[in-house]
């Protein structure tokens, strides 16, 4: 069964480091969803793309946080530089298109910053 | 601003009975209701969808929505310990592609 893989796992990082995440979302789905979830709390969207391009990146916060899928495939987060409220997990969804289509979701990123 | 809300529980059943998970929703527009189950530690994973007024079951699980209430429910019968998870509701409210908005989730014990 497919899946929609991400890289590493887990992540432990000083303050003020960059760090950065990698997704590979299942073959085939053109929206690569990037999620952050805190402990106690839903996923909240970082960011969307639609094949190579963003759809929404409202919840982005721009001055320490970047995302590309260069060729509409795989995709990396990057935080530069990470703070101590940036310690959550990281999940990456796809899905194929339409809005009535699954979000499958990878294994996630567990990120501590200390 | 989009809202989805739930009670954060925890919601304590006894093994057997008949769980009852709630989310309301602040967007009269919305297309699509999703429900996803997330063990501790790991990823969501989906449970079942519902676009339509009404009931739609799955097994042991039925989801119930009335778009005039903006509410949408999940029922788990037979309960059993492996349910022991949160579940999380999301709500689409785009029709093009989805624009999803997650609900804090609800963290369900059953005792057995």
């Amino acid at each position: 069964e497919a899946e929609v893989a991400q890289s590493p796992r887990y992540k432990i990082t000083e303050k003020s480091q960059a760090v950065a995440f990698w997704c590979d979302p299942i073959s085939g789905h053109a929206t690569l969803y990037w999620y952050r979830q805190i402990l106690g709390q839903g996923p909240e969207l970082l960011v969307q793309f639609q094949d190579e391009s963003v759809v929404d990146d409202s919840q982005l916060p721009k001055d320490r946080f970047s995302a590309e899928r260069l060729k509409g495939v795989d995709s990396t987060l990057k935080i530069q530089p990470a703070e101590l409220g940036d310690s959550a997990m990281y999940l990456c969804a796809s899905s194929l298109a339409e809005s009535t289509d699954t979000q499958y979701f990878g294994p996630g990123t567990r990120l501590t910053v200390l | 601003q989009k809202e989805v809300e739930q009670n954060s529980g925890p919601l304590s059943v006894p093994e057997g009975a008949i769980a009852s998970l709630n989310c309301t929703y602040s967007d009269r527009g919305s297309q699509s209701f999703f429900w996803y189950r997330q063990y501790s530690g790991k990823s969501p994973e989906l449970i079942m969808f519902i676009y339509s007024n009404g009931d739609k079951e799955d097994g042991r699980f039925t989801a119930q929505l009335n778009k005039a209430s903006q509410y949408v429910s999940l029922l788990i019968r037979d309960s059993q310990p492996s349910d022991s998870a949160t579940y999380l509701c999301a709500v689409n409210w785009s029709n093009y592609g989805q624009n999803f908005v997650f609900g804090p989730g609800t963290r369900l014990s059953v005792l057995p």
